[in-house]
């Protein structure tokens, strides 16, 4: 089946570890994105990539970083920078970066919970 | 930069019964995409429908069905013969079609629907 897996599902983390967020799409697309959603706000955007090797910051980038060495992957790593990281994480991928044909598809997310 | 606001934090419908979700937003862009997305209790990000801001005709899918009123930059979505499933939290979302357009979303509107 293709699609987009994250993993793990729940993550727990003391303070001052960092972590890793992990994305695999089987999709064949370009453009891959984190998000971020906390109770009562929408989804904000972390990082996105549109090319292997390449990445741009999203709205909330801070203490977090990425990387993009396979198309089919996309790790986000929780720094001990980012002060409030406790949240609801989605990664999201699709086709192509620009024009309408690129709906994003979503992984299920995982759940970190800072101890 | 552009904000997407849903007014209407929560609502209740019976089901076989028609509800409205509310979303406004704000650009300066005069081409883009709306979406509805929507996030059932699994939390998997789901894509309703969406809305080509150049075309004037309403997108339709199944029950689902908007009303796109550009100049009032309002987009609601109609979802008719509600059934248990629907109950979900559902999202508004905005992009441009410029290259580094993203997804800006809204804060959401939990649905529950009642028997």
């Amino acid at each position: 089946d293709g699609g987009i897996t994250q993993s793990p599902k729940y993550l727990f983390r003391k303070e001052g570890q960092n972590v890793t967020l992990s994305c695999e799409q089987n999709l064949n697309h370009d453009a891959m994105y984190w998000y971020r959603q906390d109770p009562g706000q929408g989804l904000r955007l972390i990082y996105y990539s549109q090319i292997v090797n390449d990445f741009q910051k999203g709205d909330i980038a801070e203490g977090y970083s990425v990387s993009r060495e396979k198309k089919e992957s996309f790790p986000l790593t929780v720094t001990s920078a980012q002060k409030n990281p406790t949240a609801f994480y989605l990664c999201a991928s699709s086709m192509t970066r620009t024009g309408f044909g690129n709906e994003q598809f979503f992984g299920p997310g995982t759940r970190l919970t800072v101890l | 930069a552009q904000t997407v606001t849903q007014s209407q934090p929560e609502m209740s419908v019976q089901e076989a019964e028609t509800v409205t979700l509310s979303c406004t937003y704000d650009t300066s862009e005069n081409n883009y995409y709306l979406f509805w997305y929507k996030q059932p209790p699994s939390r998997q990000m789901i894509l309703v429908i969406r809305q080509e801001a150049y075309k004037q005709q309403n997108a339709t899918e199944n029950r689902f069905s908007v009303n796109f009123q550009k100049a009032a930059k309002s987009f609601s979505l109609k979802i008719s013969d509600s059934q248990l499933g629907d109950t979900a939290m559902y999202f508004c979302a905005f992009k441009t079609t410029g290259t580094a357009s993203k997804l800006t979303f809204g804060t959401g509107t939990r649905l529950q629907v009642t028997l």
